[in-house]
């Protein structure tokens, strides 16, 4: 089954503090990995995903099929990187799902 | 160009009085997602679709019910409310593998 896991409710670094948002997933193929994030009163969009190996806004994601991992991390957090970030899974093989996690609420502190 | 558009934005429901979510998407995008979002349970998918004509179960579909009669639009409805679908709901729809998410709903059932 796919499932997708953050263990994190809540992350509150403060500025220029490194961060990592953990996520955890399960799934018996070959999964596609993305980081949503929803800043407030805004809709939730896409950060980045793992096929694209790119880095967004200074976050970076690693997909550690090992320990079936994909988290989300930023060497300096800056204050309006405050949001809730989601972890997604979508199955190979165009099955249509798109799984989130519970989400985490980023908390940066001046 | 609206993107993905929820109707109402707001709504509250007495139990068991039934009414309808629209989520319609001018991209001409075949998928298409209904959310829940809860407090500490993040996103759970309710239905999704990847065509038009084509519902499936997601996650939690119990108490809800979808169809896609048309490409661009895709109904949620709940037949008799209950409190325990108080909840903000949200839409999307995807292009590859990235999904465009409405503003939401939030619904309050008493």
């Amino acid at each position: 089954a796919q499932r997708v896991t953050q263990p994190e409710k809540l992350l509150s670094v403060f500025k220029g503090a490194p961060v990592e948002l953990k996520c955890n997933y399960s799934y018996s193929g070959s999964p596609e990995l993305f980081w949503y994030v929803q800043y407030s009163r805004q809709r939730l969009q896409l950060l980045l995903r793992h096929i694209s190996r790119e880095s967004i806004k200074g976050f970076t994601a690693d997909l550690n099929k090992g320990e079936t991992s994909f988290h989300l991390k930023k060497p300096f957090a800056q204050e309006e990187d405050s949001a809730m970030y989601y972890c997604a899974l979508s199955g190979s093989g165009n099955t249509g799902k798109l799984i989130f996690g519970q989400g985490t609420t980023l908390q940066v502190k001046p | 160009n609206a993107g993905v558009t929820q109707t109402p934005k707001f709504r509250v429901l007495k139990t068991g009085q039934s009414m309808t979510l629209l989520c319609a998407q001018d991209m001409n995008h075949e998928y298409m997602y209904w959310y829940r979002q809860d407090p500490g349970m993040g996103l759970r998918l309710i239905h999704y679709s990847v065509g038009e004509g084509t519902t499936a179960k997601g996650e939690v579909p119990d108490g809800y019910n979808v169809s896609r009669l048309k490409k661009q639009n895709f109904l949620l409805g709940l037949e008799s409310a209950a409190p325990s679908q108080t909840s903000v709901y949200f839409c999307a729809s995807i292009r590859y593998t990235e999904a465009f998410f409405g503003q939401g709903t939030r619904l309050t059932v008493v």
